[in-house]
């Protein structure tokens, strides 16, 4: 069973705007990360976020998380049309072993 | 260098026949993982090794899915018997030895699609 939810399900936002996206587990972890997944291809990590840590950025990628609250959130500034994809967060509760996806949210960016 | 491939990149099976789905890591990535994306949903966790020896299979659905990677680089993941609830795509994702971030570098995945 997967670890948690995301949301929104979809997301459909213009081209230059701000994208948010949550995502709730339920165990302790070690740290999350998050993919992303265009249509009919495997995913591409975007960036990690250890359970120590409360923010990161990566360029346009802002990831917060909230141990207390088992939440996550992964902002896309400035969106542009190549960052229609699926975007999945994932929890690994022991470094080095498996994650735990959740069911993503489809984000479309309209030019 | 390459990234890790998977093939076939799409399987048909009639409901009864065995699969096999192939994957090649990244050359020296020590760990490999297998996993099974419905449609609509993440990715399932199926089985882990490191080198040839396989940790972790706790995701195996059942007894008719078996996974091995005998000379610790390729791995063949075997489904018998196949039921039209194995559809799916099926990923592969392998990390290396150094990797500090625990990222896992994944293939484009085999859709397995069971009449």
């Amino acid at each position: 069973s997967q670890q948690g939810e995301e949301d929104p399900q979809a997301l459909s936002i213009q081209e230059g705007e701000n994208a948010t996206m949550n995502c709730s587990y339920k165990t302790s972890i070690n740290n999350l990360q998050w993919y992303r997944q265009n249509s009919g291809r495997g995913l591409v990590h975007l960036i990690l976020i250890r359970s120590n840590e409360r923010e990161k950025h990566s360029g346009r990628l802002r990831v917060t998380l909230d141990t207390s609250k088992k939440s996550s959130s992964l902002l896309i500034t400035a969106s542009r049309a190549a960052d229609t994809a699926s975007y999945f967060c994932a929890t690994a509760v022991e470094y080095g072993n498996k994650l735990v996806f959740g069911a993503g949210t489809i984000l479309r960016v309209k030019s | 260098g390459a990234g890790v491939s998977q093939s076939p990149r799409y399987k048909v099976a009639k409901r009864g026949q065995d699969v096999a789905l192939r994957c090649d890591p990244i050359s020296g990535h020590v760990s490999l993982f297998w996993y099974q994306q419905a449609l609509g949903q993440g990715p399932e966790f199926l089985t882990y090794f490191q080198n040839e020896a396989q940790l972790d299979k706790s995701g195996l659905p059942s007894d008719r899915f078996f996974a091995e990677r005998p000379e610790g680089s390729v791995s063949t993941l075997k489904i018998q018997r196949t039921q039209q609830e194995d559809s799916a795509v099926y990923l592969c994702a392998s990390r290396g030895r150094t990797s500090g971030t625990n990222e896992q570098f994944f293939g484009p995945g085999t859709r397995l699609t069971v009449l």
